[in-house]
C-alpha cells in the first residue's frame, strides 16, 4: 500500500564501502527525486528523473549514482562512501515534473562509520 | 537562485493556542509555488499546504492557513488550535515554474506543543 517506498530504512556501513539505496513507487508517477537530509535537518535536492530521463543532477559527487530501470524505481548507488555521506535520504515522486505535490519516502538513514 | 529562510529555529506553544511559523524567500521569477513541509519524529515528510504565487487568495486547509505576502516575500503558516500531534519540523519550500522545476527548502523549524 505504500505509495513510495525505500529499503533499506537504516544502513550503517563503513567508509570506503559502496551501497545502494532502491525505490519504488506505486502511484504511476513520471517523476521521481533524491534529496539528502544533513545532520542539522537541512534538505536539498540530490536528483530527478523524468520517465527515466535525468533532468536534474544537483552538483552532487560522482560517487552517487543514481539508475532508473523503469519509471516506477529510481536508485541511489553510492561509491567509496565517506563520513560525511552520513545523512537520510529521502526518495519522493510526482506525477509530473512540474505536479505541485511531491510524494515522499520514509526516508534512509545512511551512517558511516 | 531561489533562497528560503525561516529565521526561527524553534518555537512553543501551549496546546489549543495558536502560532505562527514565518518564512521569507528570495526570487526573481513572478510564477512560482509555495509550500509548507511537517516532519514528525517518524521522518515522514507531509505536505501540510502549498500556495500558488498567481493566487491572491491565502491558502487554507483546516486548522492551517498561510498569509502570503508577495511583494515583501513572505509566507508565514497560521496554526490554530495547536494539538500534541502538531509536534514537529516544519518546512517552508519554494518550488519554481517550468522545466527543471524542484523543490528548495528552509532550514526548518522545530514546533513543539505543549499540553
Amino acid at each position: 500500500d505504500t505509495a513510495v517506498s525505500q529499503t533499506p530504512k537504516y544502513l550503517v556501513t563503513q567508509m570506503g564501502n559502496d551501497k545502494s539505496i532502491k525505490c519504488e513507487q506505486n502511484l504511476g508517477h513520471d517523476t521521481m527525486y533524491w534529496y539528502k537530509q544533513d545532520s542539522k535537518k537541512f534538505l536539498k535536492i540530490m536528483f530527478s528523473y523524468n520517465n527515466k530521463e535525468l533532468i536534474i543532477n544537483e552538483t552532487v559527487p560522482n560517487r552517487f549514482s543514481p539508475k532508473s530501470p523503469d519509471k516506477a524505481h529510481l536508485n541511489l548507488h553510492i561509491n567509496s562512501l565517506e563520513l560525511g555521506d552520513s545523512a537520510v535520504y529521502f526518495c519522493a515522486s510526482s506525477q509530473t515534473w512540474d505536479s505541485l505535490q511531491a510524494f515522499f519516502g520514509q526516508g534512509t538513514r545512511l551512517t558511516v562509520v | 537562485a531561489q533562497t528560503v529562510t525561516q529565521s526561527q529555529p524553534e518555537m512553543s506553544v501551549q496546546e489549543a493556542e495558536t502560532v505562527t511559523l514565518s518564512c521569507t524567500y528570495d526570487t526573481s521569477e513572478n510564477n512560482y509555488y509555495l509550500f509548507w513541509y511537517k516532519q514528525p519524529p517518524s521522518r515522514q515528510m507531509i505536505l501540510v499546504i502549498r500556495q500558488e504565487a498567481y493566487k491572491q487568495q491565502n491558502a487554507t486547509e483546516n486548522r492551517f492557513s498561510v498569509n502570503f505576502q508577495k511583494a515583501a516575500k513572505s509566507f508565514s503558516l497560521k496554526i490554530s488550535d495547536s494539538q500534541l500531534g502538531d509536534t514537529a519540523m516544519y518546512f517552508c519550500a519554494f518550488m519554481n515554474s517550468g522545466a527543471n522545476s524542484k523543490l528548495t527548502f528552509g532550514k526548518g523549524i522545530t514546533l513543539s506543543v505543549r499540553p
